[in-house]
């Protein structure tokens, strides 16, 4: 069975870099019809989508993060990374990882997810 | 940007119906996805493709799409179904040069 783990740093302080990784065990990254994304969820908020990769390197982002973050994979490893730039408060928050999965490569939805990953950004 | 809009609550007695409904501009051409999320926990998918369901998930649970709305409906609500409630597209153009994810706000569903 397919799983997701996110990793990366529990606190970092405005205008550091972020950095988390997610590790698919159970399957391989390089299966077609899939992308590989972020999604993130601030205290008491909504499903933020951050970007989105297939293995082949193809990405996609949201436009109002483009400025700051970038996507990159690495099928050797099994595993898919975030960066994000220079983070303020405002990036407190549970990041996700899911799967996206879609036969046409038209209607991706997010079929397994990570536990999630709570990263807090404070001087 | 394509915006999907939730109502932020919705509340039903137990053993009644509840519906959820997701609002876009021509919604209905697209194909919609459900997300039910509980307290403390990551997101579960429960309706994909408008209407389909992933295994695992109870046959009370069932989708449509058309025209301006999509709707999630929930037959003989438990109390375990309080939970907050996602719509999602996969918004394309044609060259899939800017393709996005889009989520709704948001539903809060009280048994």
């Amino acid at each position: 069975q397919l799983q997701l783990q996110e990793s990366g740093p529990g606190l970092l302080k405005p205008s550091e870099t972020l950095t988390l990784t997610c590790n698919v065990s159970g399957g391989s990254i390089s299966r077609g019809n899939s992308y590989w994304g972020w999604i993130r969820q601030a205290p008491g908020k909504g499903l933020e989508w951050i970007g989105s990769i297939s293995y082949t390197g193809k990405t996609y982002y949201n436009p109002s993060l483009m400025s700051r973050v970038t996507i990159s994979v690495d099928t050797s490893k099994n595993q898919f990374s975030l960066n994000l730039f220079s983070v303020t408060a405002a990036d407190t928050a549970v990041y996700y990882c899911a799967r996206h999965q879609d036969s046409s490569g038209w209607y991706y939805y997010m079929d397994v997810w990570g536990k999630g990953s709570t990263v807090t950004v404070s001087s | 940007s394509y915006v999907l809009t939730q109502p932020p609550s919705v509340s039903v007695a137990p053993g009644q119906t509840a519906r959820i409904t997701c609002g876009g501009y021509n919604i209905g051409t697209k194909s919609v996805h459900w997300y039910q999320q509980k307290p403390g926990q990551a997101p579960v998918l429960v309706i994909y493709y408008d209407g389909d369901r992933p295994s695992g998930i109870p046959e009370r649970f069932s989708g449509s799409n058309s025209g301006n709305t999509a709707t999630l409906t929930i037959n003989r609500v438990e109390a375990g179904d309080e939970a907050d409630y996602f719509c999602q597209v996969w918004d394309s153009n044609t060259d899939h040069v800017s393709d996005h994810v889009v989520f709704g706000g948001g539903t809060k569903l009280t048994v």
